[in-house]
């Protein structure tokens, strides 16, 4: 069985630029995470969906970030505008079940460059 | 919020050298991870562990949830073992997201 793959593994951009960060999950998973770490700092979560609608979104930034998972299968993570302190790794992790107690099972991860 | 504590915050170790890494958290959980962040970023799973002890080759963790504390047991380091160690835990109340400490990165020294 295939784990959580992300795409690109690494993207370098210039400021103001724009990015999209695809996810596909395990197949079956309807939970879907959103995650990062940037400036060397802890990994923070971004937000969650349960399929195609989003269950949480506390931990999204701002406004220049913009989640999708259309359909409930792969997901998208845009930055638009693209600033410097958007540097960092990006992770998506997918769980059979919608309570924490369900492992999540976390992608490779895309490192993000803006320079 | 729940805190995570990871213990130590760095450790360089020989090569063959074994290692314990802590990790507190202040609150009941009903999830706990372990991750291996390596050199290129990847984020590597190594345990589900809420509670017990597990064993993968050279790696073991051991949960104690009543006394709210993991440890990550490393034998015979390698250089491929190099990087940062987290934990992450989940709530049982409230949402479902994991969260991290500020992990443990280890180097091994040839």
């Amino acid at each position: 069985e295939a784990g959580v793959t992300q795409f690109p593994s690494h993207s370098v951009i210039e400021k103001g630029q724009t990015v999209t960060l695809r996810c596909d999950p395990i197949s079956g998973h309807d939970n879907l995470y959103w995650y990062r770490r940037v400036m060397g700092k802890e990994i923070k979560f971004l937000l969650h969906f349960v399929k195609e609608s989003k269950q949480d979104e506390s931990g999204m930034p701002n406004n220049r970030f913009l989640a999708e998972r259309t359909g409930g299968t792969y997901s998208t993570l845009k930055v638009q505008p693209a600033e410097l302190e958007d540097s960092g790794v990006y992770f998506c992790a997918s769980s059979q079940g919608a309570r924490s107690s369900y492992e999540q099972y976390f992608g490779p991860g895309t490192r993000l460059t803006v320079t | 919020g729940i805190q995570v504590e990871q213990s130590p915050p760095d450790l360089i170790l020989q090569e063959g050298a074994n290692s314990t890494l802590r990790c507190n958290f202040s609150d009941s959980v009903n999830n706990l991870q372990w991750f291996h962040q390596n050199p290129w970023g990847q984020l590597i799973n190594l345990f589900y562990i809420p509670s017990g002890t597990k064993q993968n080759g050279r790696l073991s963790a051991t949960t104690v949830a009543t006394e709210r504390y993991s440890l990550l047991y490393i034998s015979s380091s390698q250089t491929t073992d190099s990087g940062v160690y987290f934990c992450a835990v989940g709530r049982p109340f409230g949402n479902e997201k994991l969260t991290f400490g500020t992990g443990t990165r280890l180097t091994i020294i040839p």
